[in-house]
C-alpha cells in the first residue's frame, strides 16, 4: 500500500526557512515522480513543484519559484521541499503526492511574526 | 497556461441529483483528462472520478463525471445525494507540461 507522510511543518517567521519532508513506502520509489501541493487555509489547492524520478527534471510554480527547492533522496524514499524567504501569503497545509490518487495527510506551515 | 472555473457552491437535497461544472479557459477541455477529487474537512483531497469518466474502485457509482466540447467543460455528476456527500469538490487536469492545474473548488452542501 502507497503511504506518504509529511513533516516538517510548523510556526516560522516572515523570511525565514523551513523544510518539509515527506517519506514514502509501498512502492518504488526511486521510479517515480513526485509532487508537493499546498492548501491555503480555507481556499484551494496550488501546485508547488515537481521532481522527477533521478531528481533531473524539475519545476515550480511561479509563485515559489527562486525561493523554494525541491530535492529527493532516493536511498532514504523522501523527497524534501526547502523553503526560504517565507511569506505570510505561504501559509498553508503542504501535501505530497505521488499521483492524483496517492496524497500524504500533509503538514501545516504558518509564516507570521 | 489555462484555469479551471468552478462555481463557489453547489446545494441540494438529500435523494436529488447534483452537478458541479469545470470549465476550462483555453485551449481544448478534451486534450488533458480531467479528474475529480472530494475534500471533507480536516482530509486530505480523495480522488473520485479519473480521465474524465472512471471511477477508482470503492467509489459509488452515484459519482459520474463527463466532459463537454461545447461548451469546454467537464461535470461531476453525484445523484441519489447523501448528507455523507457534503465536502469540497475539486476538478483537476494537466496542462501541456503535464503540470497540475486545479479548479478554485466547489462546496456541496446536502440539505
Amino acid at each position: 500500500e502507497v503511504h506518504l507522510v509529511e513533516s516538517g511543518g510548523g510556526l516560522v517567521q516572515p523570511g525565514g526557512s523551513l523544510r518539509l519532508s515527506c517519506a514514502a513506502s509501498g512502492f518504488t520509489f526511486s521510479d517515480t515522480w513526485l509532487h508537493w501541493v499546498r492548501q491555503t487555509p480555507g481556499k484551494g489547492l496550488e501546485y508547488v513543484s515537481r521532481i522527477n524520478a533521478d531528481g533531473g527534471g524539475i519545476t515550480y510554480a511561479d509563485s515559489v519559484k527562486g525561493r523554494f527547492t525541491i530535492s529527493r533522496d532516493n536511498a532514504k524514499n523522501t523527497v524534501y521541499l526547502h523553503m526560504n524567504t517565507l511569506r505570510p501569503e505561504d501559509t498553508a497545509v503542504y501535501y505530497c503526492a505521488r499521483d492524483p490518487m496517492h496524497w500524504g495527510q500533509g503538514t501545516l506551515v504558518t509564516v507570521s511574526s | 497556461n489555462f484555469m479551471l472555473t468552478q462555481p463557489h457552491s453547489v446545494s441540494e437535497s438529500p435523494g436529488k441529483t447534483a452537478t458541479i461544472s469545470c470549465t476550462r479557459s483555453s485551449g481544448n477541455i478534451a486534450s488533458t483528462y480531467v479528474q475529480w477529487f472530494q475534500q471533507r474537512p480536516g482530509n486530505s483531497p480523495s480522488l473520485i472520478i479519473f480521465e474524465d469518466n472512471q471511477r477508482p474502485s470503492g467509489v459509488p457509482d452515484r459519482f459520474s463525471g463527463s466532459i463537454d466540447s461545447s461548451s469546454n467543460s467537464a461535470s461531476l455528476t453525484i445523484s441519489g445525494l447523501k448528507t455523507e456527500d457534503e465536502a469540497d469538490y475539486y476538478c483537476h487536469a494537466y496542462d501541456t507540461n503535464t503540470l497540475w492545474v486545479f479548479g478554485g473548488g466547489t462546496k456541496l452542501t446536502v440539505l
